[in-house]
């Protein structure tokens, strides 16, 4: 069952605490993309990876890092730095740069 | 960098009737053209895309057509379906340097289609 894979579906952290939102895909694409989804707000890109153990910054990447070690994972940390967190999360993945993304189910973050 | 403008905000149609969603953008260099369809609590789902070497796009009853020199580029959904209320979001692709591309997405209309 080929598809992208965010976990979990909802977390709850408090203030101050880094958390880690986890993203795979078994598509064998090579891109992968994070974006942050405010009510009422277009998809705002925050990193996007085209290749293994290389990623960029979007356009609101402060307060958040990413790795690309693995081809299937992109994880996300949220840290303590990130003024605003509390947001629903999109995972997504396409073959390569400017085609079709495919997205997740998301992860809603909620900071108390 | 990329900004793209997206009208109405909220849109109602009666079942059966046609929804018209338009999209404005601002860099003449964007090459692609997508459209997502987002369920509450669901992640987008890509419903139709185009590219710029391309006028118009149909799949059933849903078409995009693109106008480059107006830079603006709008979505068609014929006989609208109670099925068919989601938000939908139109984005738009340009190439950011060193093979990478970045996708700028529109804020969104929601569509209801009343029985």
């Amino acid at each position: 069952d080929g598809g992208i894979t965010q976990s979990p579906k909802y977390l709850f952290r408090k203030e101050g605490q880094n958390v880690t939102l986890s993203c795979e895909q078994n598509l064998n694409h090579d891109a992968m993309y994070w974006y942050r989804q405010d009510p009422g707000q277009g998809l705002r890109l925050i990193y996007y990876s085209q290749i293994v153990n290389d990623f960029q910054k979007g356009d609101i990447a402060e307060g958040y890092s990413v790795s690309r070690e693995k081809k299937e994972s992109f994880p996300l940390t949220v840290t303590s730095a990130q003024k605003n967190p509390t947001a629903f999360y999109l995972c997504a993945s396409s073959m390569v740069a400017n085609t079709e993304a495919f997205f997740g189910q998301g992860t809603r973050l909620t900071v108390v | 960098g990329e900004n793209v403008e997206q009208h109405p905000s909220t849109l109602s149609v009666q079942e059966g009737d046609s929804a018209v969603i338009k999209c404005t953008y601002s860099d003449s260099a964007s090459n692609y053209f997508p459209w997502y369809k987002q369920e509450l609590g669901k992640g987008p789902q890509l419903i139709i895309d185009i590219r710029s070497n391309v006028g118009e796009k149909k799949d059933q009853r849903i078409a995009v057509t693109l106008n480059k020199t107006a830079k603006h580029f709008s979505l068609h959904i014929t006989e609208t379906q109670p099925e068919d209320s989601a938000v939908y979001f139109c984005a738009a692709s340009i190439y950011s340097g060193a093979g990478s591309y970045q996708l700028t997405f529109g804020k969104g209309t929601k569509l209801s289609v009343i029985p």
